[in-house]
């Protein structure tokens, strides 16, 4: 069973980056899926941040000038980094598998998430 | 951007009854790249339905999904105290990837 865990700080500083790393268990993060993050800032909706596939990435352009996501397969994990936050930036941070099945594409494992505050 | 809308914005029912729940997309949406979610409190969502009408694994026959183009529902016929939760649709057609608003589901 594949297991996705996310860690970091849970307070950063305004302007200062937001960095997270998820660990993933069960599959390996160098198979062919699509290692996503995606955010819920408080009693708001989903957002989608970005994904690593394939030695690729694909962001939000929303978000991208600030983002970048990376992976490690040694130790199978994958990475947010999140450059000169807000408070708009305050959110639980999910990471997910994306997968693409039969020209379907759905995120299938989620982790429990992480709350990042943003604040001095 | 594709923009999902979905209504309503809260549903309340009572155990048994009938949920429907309506995703519109500002664009057409291949129906492969139509997903629902559903999130419980205080946790994380989980796949519900995939390719617009596909259940996930382990997810009870009560759901089921449907639609095309700009339009889809997931239903939940006859509906259990459990099901109380916040329902997301989701696309992948085009990029960026997108989620609706979200429809709560109360259970009176």
């Amino acid at each position: 069973q594949v297991h996705l865990q996310e860690s970091g700080p849970g307070l950063v500083k305004p302007s200062e980056a937001l960095s997270l790393t998820c660990t993933v268990s069960g599959a390996s993060i160098s198979s062919y899926y699509y290692w996503s993050w995606i955010r819920q800032p408080p009693g708001k909706g989903l957002e989608w941040i970005g994904y690593y596939y394939s030695g690729n990435t694909n962001y939000n352009p929303s978000l991208k000038s600030r983002l970048t996501i990376s992976i490690d397969t040694s130790k199978n994990q994958f990475y947010l980094n999140l450059r000169s936050v807000t408070a708009a930036d305050t959110a639980v941070y999910y990471c997910v598998r994306g997968n693409q099945q039969s020209y379907e594409y759905y995120m299938d494992v989620w982790g429990k998430g992480a709350t990042v505050s943003v604040s001095s | 951007d594709i923009v999902l809308t979905q209504s309503p914005g809260t549903l309340s029912l009572s155990p048994g009854e009938r949920a429907t729940l309506s995703c519109r997309a500002s664009q057409s949406v291949s129906s492969s790249y139509l997903v629902w979610y559903q999130q419980k409190p205080g946790q994380a969502p989980r796949l519900l339905i995939h390719g617009a009408s596909s259940r996930a694994a382990g997810i009870p026959d009560r759901f089921s999904g449907s639609g095309s183009g700009t339009d889809f529902t997931l239903t939940i016929s006859g509906l259990e105290p459990e099901d109380l939760a916040v329902y997301y649709c989701q696309q992948y057609a085009d990029s960026p990837l997108t989620f609706g608003g979200g429809t709560k589901v109360e259970i009176k």
